[in-house]
């Protein structure tokens, strides 16, 4: 049982470039997020798909778009990197029951925008 | 608006001694739930403890504790007798409301003095 699994672990892009983080759950979750971690700022959410066939913005979601591919995948996507963009992305995935939104948490990407 | 507030950006606490790290939130739901998630440096997200907010008795978790308050609405962390692998950032999350994800504070920095 692999949990929440991202990929890559690291990047480095340079400004303009695009690129995917794709992120993938085998609990049989409904729910999945994308959130971003930057000093003193905690966790922030990007997006989010509550189920399989939708996907609502976070917090922070200029710049990103996602797809949900199906109930275990949900991508994130930059059209066109920024060195704002720099950061730690986090995938997580919960199942909305008796124990509301607790979450499930890959181990991040790195991401570096130069 | 800041609806999960950790005040201590930073702790420390001497090994074997016992710390608590202080969180506040606000929330539109009367039945909920609340988290403390640790990220030691390997960056993953770890889920400490939760509590039910209709619950009377305090959570615990081994020698992890909290203190909630639901009509101050606040929730503290207790770690007793502190081990260097206590060491981390601590992160309280709790649902704005019914619809929404979880909302992470900004966390606390706990440094563990051998």
């Amino acid at each position: 049982n692999a949990g929440v699994t991202q990929t890559p672990k690291f990047q480095v892009l340079k400004t303009g470039q695009s690129m995917t983080l794709q992120c993938a759950q085998d609990m049989n979750h409904n729910s999945m997020y994308w959130y971003r971690q930057d000093p003193g700022m905690g966790l922030r959410l990007i997006y989010y798909s509550a189920s399989e066939g939708t996907t609502d913005k976070g917090e922070v979601p200029n710049g990103y778009n996602v797809s949900r591919l199906n109930k275990r995948e949900f991508s994130l996507r930059l059209e066109s990197a920024a060195p704002s963009q720099t950061s730690v992305y986090f995938c997580a995935s919960s199942a909305p029951d008796r124990v509301r939104y607790e979450q499930y948490f890959g181990p991040g990407t790195r991401l570096t925008v130069t | 608006a800041q609806t999960v507030t950790q005040s201590q950006p930073e702790m420390s606490v001497q090994e074997a001694e016992t710390v608590t790290l202080s969180c506040t939130y606000d929330t539109s739901e009367s039945d909920y739930y609340l988290f403390w998630y640790k990220q030691p440096p390997s960056r993953q997200m770890i889920l400490v403890i939760r509590q039910e907010a209709y619950k009377q008795q305090n959570a615990t978790e081994n020698r992890f504790s909290v203190n909630f308050q639901k009509a101050a609405k606040s929730f503290s962390l207790k770690i007793s007798d502190s081990q260097l692998g206590d060491a981390a950032m601590y992160f309280c999350a709790c649902p704005y409301s019914g619809n929404t994800p979880l909302v992470f504070g900004k966390g606390t920095r706990l440094s563990v003095i051998a």
